[in-house]
């Protein structure tokens, strides 16, 4: 089945400051990618997703990058800010029933 | 629009006690799941319904049970808990191909 690895599992940024989240996948017949950032005792949370038709999408200070070739995607945050601290996790699915399969998670602390 | 609801909230087990996880979306999605989140790790999906009347099992199915009762309601069922059981549980629905909206989640102890 599809594996998912996620790095870095914790990053500290200062305020301001870009921080990155890389994930691999090992199924190349994977296709959609999403992120989401969970807060501390809250559900799971969609921030941006990309499918692999493209190479790179942007939502504000958010933005996604991938590359099919190397099996890899990543997360961009610029500008960070204290609220963009959370638990991030990266996803991959290939199956009609959007069946997704989770890295292991980021844990991003934003420092003031 | 409630979205995902899960019930309980909170729920502590003996050993070899059954419980039912009920979960609920008003979105009219035909996809929903069940997965679990241990500490510091990512979620792993239990089980899945592509459709109304069909389930199949995801990366970590033993030891539970599934019932997707109509469209809207998708239940989980522990027949005889163990403490490695002990996690977080969050039901999530969706349409293929479009993002999975996770109810609040159940928090399960197993003693």
């Amino acid at each position: 089945g599809e594996n998912v690895e996620q790095h870095p599992s914790t990053l500290s940024v200062q305020e301001g400051d870009s921080a990155v989240i890389k994930c691999t996948y090992s199924d190349s017949a994977s296709n959609y990618f999403p992120w989401y950032k969970q807060e501390l005792g809250k559900r799971p949370q969609l921030i941006i997703d990309i499918r692999s038709n493209v190479g790179e999408k942007k939502d504000q200070r958010i933005a996604v990058t991938l590359n099919k070739t190397a099996k890899h995607f990543s997360l961009h945050i610029t500008e960070t800010q204290p609220e963009d601290s959370a638990v991030y996790f990266c996803a991959a699915s290939k199956s009609a029933g959007n069946k997704l399969t989770f890295g292991g998670g980021t844990r991003v602390l934003v420092k003031p | 629009n409630a979205g995902v609801t899960q019930t309980p909230k909170f729920q502590v087990l003996k050993t070899g006690q059954s419980m039912t996880l009920q979960c609920a979306q008003d979105m009219n999605h035909n996809s929903m799941y069940w997965y679990r989140q241990d500490p510091g790790m990512g979620l792993r999906l239990i089980y899945y319904s592509a459709s109304e009347g069909t389930t199949d099992k995801g990366e970590v199915p033993n030891g539970y049970n599934v019932s997707r009762l109509n469209k809207r309601e998708f239940s989980l069922r522990l027949e005889s808990a163990a403490p490695s059981q002990t996690s977080v549980y969050f039901c999530a629905s969706s349409e293929a191909f479009y993002e999975q909206y996770f109810g609040p989640g159940t928090r399960l102890t197993v003693t």
